[in-house]
Order: structure tokens, then sequence, then C-alpha cells
């Protein structure tokens, strides 16, 4: 147990569905991050908020929509997605975008888009 | 970020040292070390982290060449449990937030 939970931590949807993740830590740590994990790739970092403010959008489609209403919670909001994003997106935190100790990760959404 | 080379797989008899390499030959003076691993469906877990001196903590202790070339993660005593995979990354910490470059990693498959 890290002190990161995200829900749900599986999720089959169609392209044409809407659908959201959910990441709350129990850290009280200011930045979040958004990844995805690939089959066979490595992780590929997606968003950065810090202080509920994205400061990184990596290049990522607009299929994907971030939502960080505050410090503790974070939203990845997903619509009409591809089957190429059927993956495992995990949520993380750190004290401060500059922590240098630990990046505290959640267990993870294994998301299937048929 | 320097990039770093481990080897795709290890294997380790339970109970022995398990010790996983990471050359990082383009390795610059402010770049730390850090060490990752992700067990199988779960989200990455913070092992160790160095600079140039060796480091120990209750999970794994973390040797570094003189030149830190090349590291070391050392799980002195490997059960079933530590079986995931090894995730060897440099960074720099004056960045502005700490972005993490995960390669592939060393799958370790310890053995009864």
């Amino acid at each position: 147990e890290t002190g990161v939970t995200q829900t749900p931590r599986h999720l089959v949807m169609g392209m044409t569905n809407k659908k959201s993740l959910k990441c709350e830590q129990h850290l009280g740590h200011n930045a979040m991050y958004w990844y995805k994990q690939s089959a066979k790739k490595p992780l590929e970092l997606m968003f950065v908020y810090n202080f509920k403010e994205q400061t990184e959008n990596n290049s990522v489609p607009s299929r994907f929509s971030p939502e960080c209403p505050n410090s503790s919670h974070l939203f990845l909001h997903l619509h009409t997605l591809q089957p190429e994003d059927s993956a495992l997106y995990l949520c993380a935190s750190t004290r401060d975008p500059g922590d240098t100790d630990t990046q505290y990760f959640g267990p993870g959404t294994r998301l299937t888009v048929l | 970020d320097a990039k770093t080379t481990q080897p795709p797989s290890m294997d380790c008899a339970e109970g022995r040292a398990a010790n996983l390499p990471c050359n990082h030959s383009t390795i610059s003076g402010n770049e730390y070390v850090y060490w990752y691993r992700q067990i199988h469906s779960q989200g990455p877990q913070y092992i160790i982290h160095g600079l140039k001196n060796n480091e120990t903590n209750e999970m794994a202790s973390l040797i570094i060449t003189e030149d830190r070339k090349s590291s070391t993660l050392i799980l002195p005593h490997a059960t079933l449990r530590d079986t995931a995979v090894y995730y060897c990354i440099v960074r720099v910490l004056n960045t502005g937030f700490q972005k993490l470059v995960f390669g592939t990693g060393t799958r370790l498959l310890v053995s009864p």
C-alpha cells in the first residue's frame, strides 16, 4: 500500500464510450503524474500536475483529458479511444515536482478498448 | 538524461543474493542513479538511489563504481516476492520536475 489509490482497477470500454480514471493520494503530496504502460513497452509519462496546474503534456492525444481539482485527486477523462490505447494507466505522486526521494505509484488501471 | 543498459533477464535462487548490473557510461557529474522495481501488474516501487557513494536501506544495497559508469543493485537474500522487473534510471535533480525515463529493465526470476 503506497498511499496512492486508483479506480477502477480494470475497465473495458468501446471506442464510442466516455469513461474516467480516478487517482487519489493520501500522502499530502503536491505533484501528481499520469503514465501509460503498453504491453512490452516502457512506461511513458503523459501528464504532470504541480499544485493543480498542468506543467507537462507529453504530446498526448486530445482524446485523453486530465483534470486535477485539488492536490489529492487526479482524473483522466477518456473519450473515443482506439484499441491501441489499451494499456495499464498508472498514477504517481511526489511531495514536490522536484522531489528527490521517491515517486509513489498507484496500482494502475488496466484499460481494454474494444 | 543519460541512457542505461541492463540485461533483459536474470535468475536467482531463493535465499541467495541477487546482483543486478546497470551500465550508464554517459552519466554526468550531477546525475543520480535510481532503482525502481515493478511486480507484475502493479505500479513501480522505489528501491534506492545514489550519486557516488554506496547506499544501503532496508530493501537493498547500491554499489556505484568509482568512475560512476556502472552500478549494481544487490538484494542480499532474494525471496520469491522479489520476482519483478527492475529498472535502473539516471536523472538530474535540478530539472523542473521529477521526470523518470523508464527503459525495459531486467526481469528477475527468483526460484525456490
